[in-house]
């Protein structure tokens, strides 16, 4: 059971350039959402998933698409990457969508120059 | 709208002092309210979630936390810190999903 997965854990990219963010799950979790993490702004959610076929745009999608053709797997696009998407970004699962403990994955930091 | 607000960006205590950090939300109706702690260079480990029922939860590592609903509070305490619990730690509410910006918890020796 290797609970979230992400990868890479380390990118580095030029601006312009295009990339996917890879997550997957092995808990058979419905609800699963990607968030960006940057220094003293906590987690921002930017799309989220409540199950396979279904997303929607959290708190900062712009610049982000995602899809969800199976349970397992939540992959975040980048099109056309900029700067001020460096960060580190974080997928995580959960059973439930709202109420129930998320797991996380162990993060991909990216950096856009 | 909902916020989840953590008043202390960066807390300093010495090993075996206790410990509060603060969490103040708002939200209308009772929220779904989590404490999540990320070590260096990992993701978040859930310490503890209340949901409804007995104010005073507890956690994994020594943690507590109570929800205060007069004082829309649920700080996290522990009441003896050990090296290793020096981390980042984030309060949640789940009911639409909202962190807080984090408290950066340093341990003294």
């Amino acid at each position: 059971n290797a609970g979230v997965t992400q990868t890479p854990k380390f990118q580095v990219l030029k601006t312009g350039q295009s990339m996917t963010l890879q997550c997957a799950q092995d808990m058979n979790h419905e609800y699963m959402s990607w968030y960006r993490q940057d220094p003293g702004m906590g987690l921002r959610l930017i799309h989220y998933s409540v199950g396979a076929g279904i997303t929607d745009q959290g708190e900062v999608p712009n610049g982000y698409n995602v899809s969800r053709s199976t349970t397992e797997d939540f992959p975040l696009r980048l099109l056309s990457a900029a700067p001020s998407q460096t960060s580190v970004y974080f997928c995580a699962s959960s059973r439930l969508a709202g109420t129930d403990t998320q797991y996380f994955g162990p993060g991909t930091r990216l950096t856009v120059l | 709208a909902q916020s989840v607000t953590q008043p202390d960006i960066h807390i300093t205590v010495s090993e075996g002092a206790s410990l509060e950090l603060r969490c103040n939300y708002s939200y209308g109706a009772t929220p779904y309210l989590f404490w999540y702690v990320q070590s260096p260079g990992q993701g978040l480990q859930l310490l503890l979630k209340y949901f409804s029922g007995d104010t005073l939860v507890q956690g994994i590592k020594g943690f507590e936390a109570e929800f205060k609903r007069s004082q829309s509070s649920f700080n996290l305490r522990k009441p003896s810190v050990h090296w290793s619990d020096a981390a980042e730690y984030f309060c949640s509410s789940a009911s639409k999903i909202i962190f807080g910006s984090g408290t950066r918890l340093s341990i003294r020796p």
